[in-house]
């Protein structure tokens, strides 16, 4: 069975800190990976990753894929109290049209 | 473009009523395609489809159909509600046939069911 792991599930930090959420999984046939971010509504895309190693970034935002280890992390820097948001990750299975998703990291920025 | 949109907002149920949620996008989307959401859980996807007339089920089909009639419509019915069915629904849509890459979500529906 396709399955996606997050941790932490729960996170709470100040405002200026440096957090990193991790992605695990096991799929049947890895095609890429997503991170997106949900605050009150729909989640919205914040990476796709593809290759083992290279790094995405946006902003204060980056995240890496290591396909050897089956995971991926997200990095935020300087983190804001918008930041404040549940975190997904999934995987898209090749062959099976879909994406698996994880359980989310919900992440909160104390001011 | 207004993007995918969902109707209703919020729905109150009582066990074994049916009712569908309406999901409609503007994209031209080929691929779309229904989650729900509990806590703890992330999203779990019910069914999608890759086009017109052809659908699929996803992880957690049980209690719910699909039909897709229009490119731009995939409406999900609730057959007889339950209240393990209570949860957020999203529906999502993405450009590729395949239904790889990006998928564009919509407000969601928070559904109770008593």
């Amino acid at each position: 069975e396709d399955k996606v792991v997050q941790s932490p599930l729960s996170l709470v930090v100040h405002e200026g800190d440096t957090v990193t959420l991790n992605c695990s999984y096991e799929v049947t046939n890895f095609r890429s990976l997503l991170w997106y971010k949900q605050e009150k509504k729909a989640p919205t895309f914040l990476f796709m990753l593809t290759s083992s190693g290279i790094e995405k970034k946006s902003g204060r935002l980056s995240s890496i894929l290591d396909k050897k280890e089956l995971s991926s992390i997200l990095n935020i820097t300087a983190t804001q109290t918008g930041d404040s948001a549940i975190y997904l990750c999934a995987v898209e299975v090749q062959g099976a049209q879909k994406l698996v998703f994880g359980q989310g990291t919900r992440l909160t920025i104390n001011p | 473009n207004a993007g995918v949109t969902q109707t209703p907002k919020f729905q109150v149920l009582k066990t074994g009523q049916s009712m569908t949620l309406q999901c409609a996008q503007d994209m031209n989307h080929e691929y779309m395609s229904w989650y729900r959401q509990d806590p703890g859980m992330g999203l779990r996807l019910i069914h999608y489809s890759v086009g017109a007339g052809i659908t699929d089920q996803g992880e957690v089909p049980n209690g719910y159909n699909v039909s897709r009639s229009t490119t731009e419509d995939f409406p999900l019915r609730l057959l007889s509600a339950a209240p393990s069915q209570t949860s957020v629904y999203f529906c999502a849509s993405s450009y590729s046939p395949t239904g790889y890459n990006e998928q564009f979500f919509g407000p969601g529906t928070r559904l109770t069911v008593l």
